[in-house]
């Protein structure tokens, strides 16, 4: 079975920083789909950026973007220029079938 | 643009008593979920449906039942709720095909089972 994993539970950042989230998954597909989603206290789940695992280059939104490396099946998030709307659940999420989601890391930005 | 909607966002339950939650797409989506989030654990995935009148259990599936009469909706039973299914429920919903296609969440439902 699929599995994510997030190792960091929180993370915390000086806005205008940069910070970096990690995820790693376990798989034997060769094609899936990895996506970073946010949850803002609200507790909607809001799309962040996403991979496909065909595509060698870097996933990139605004001031996210991904750093995607396959072979060791890893997937991070880096968010530059923190705002303090950035402060939100992470979660990291498989897709092959189904989508399978990490445990999340809780981002604190600090003004 | 209702997207994804679930009714109801709130409810208390005793043990043993039964309910379900009401999943509601306007997408045209063929795909839907039923997640829970509890935590720490991030959001475990209960039962799914890939169409119209077929489902498919999840990592958690025990202790629900799911029915997908209509393309448009999606429902979660709990025959006998326990302590344990005290969690926010999340409904989402996905267009076939590629995986690429995002998931489109409901506002999530709170459920608590005392």
């Amino acid at each position: 079975a699929q599995t994510v994993t997030q190792s960091q539970p929180e993370m915390s950042v000086q806005e205008a920083e940069t910070v970096t989230l990690s995820c790693t998954y376990d798989t034997s597909e060769s094609d899936y789909y990895l996506f970073w989603y946010k949850q803002p206290p609200s507790r909607q789940m809001i799309l962040v950026i996403r991979q496909e695992a065909y595509k060698q280059q870097n996933a990139t939104e605004n001031r996210f973007s991904v750093n995607f490396q396959k072979a060791a099946k890893s997937f991070s998030l880096k968010i530059s220029d923190s705002q303090l709307g950035d402060a939100a659940m992470y979660f990291c999420a498989y897709r092959w079938n189904d989508m399978r989601f990490g445990a999340g890391t809780r981002l604190t930005v600090k003004p | 643009n209702a997207g994804v909607t679930q009714t109801p966002k709130f409810r208390v339950l005793k043990t043993g008593q039964s309910m379900t939650l009401l999943c509601a797409q306007d997408m045209n989506h063929e795909y839907m979920y039923w997640y829970r989030q509890d935590p720490g654990m991030g959001l475990r995935l209960i039962h799914y449906s890939v169409g119209e009148g077929t489902t498919a259990k999840g990592e958690v599936p025990d202790g629900y039942n799911v029915s997908r009469l209509k393309k448009q909706n999606f429902l979660l039973g709990l025959e006998s709720a326990a302590p344990s299914q005290t969690s926010v429920y999340f409904c989402a919903s996905s267009s076939q095909g590629s995986g690429a296609n995002v998931l489109t969440f409901g506002a999530g439902s709170r459920l608590t089972v005392l």
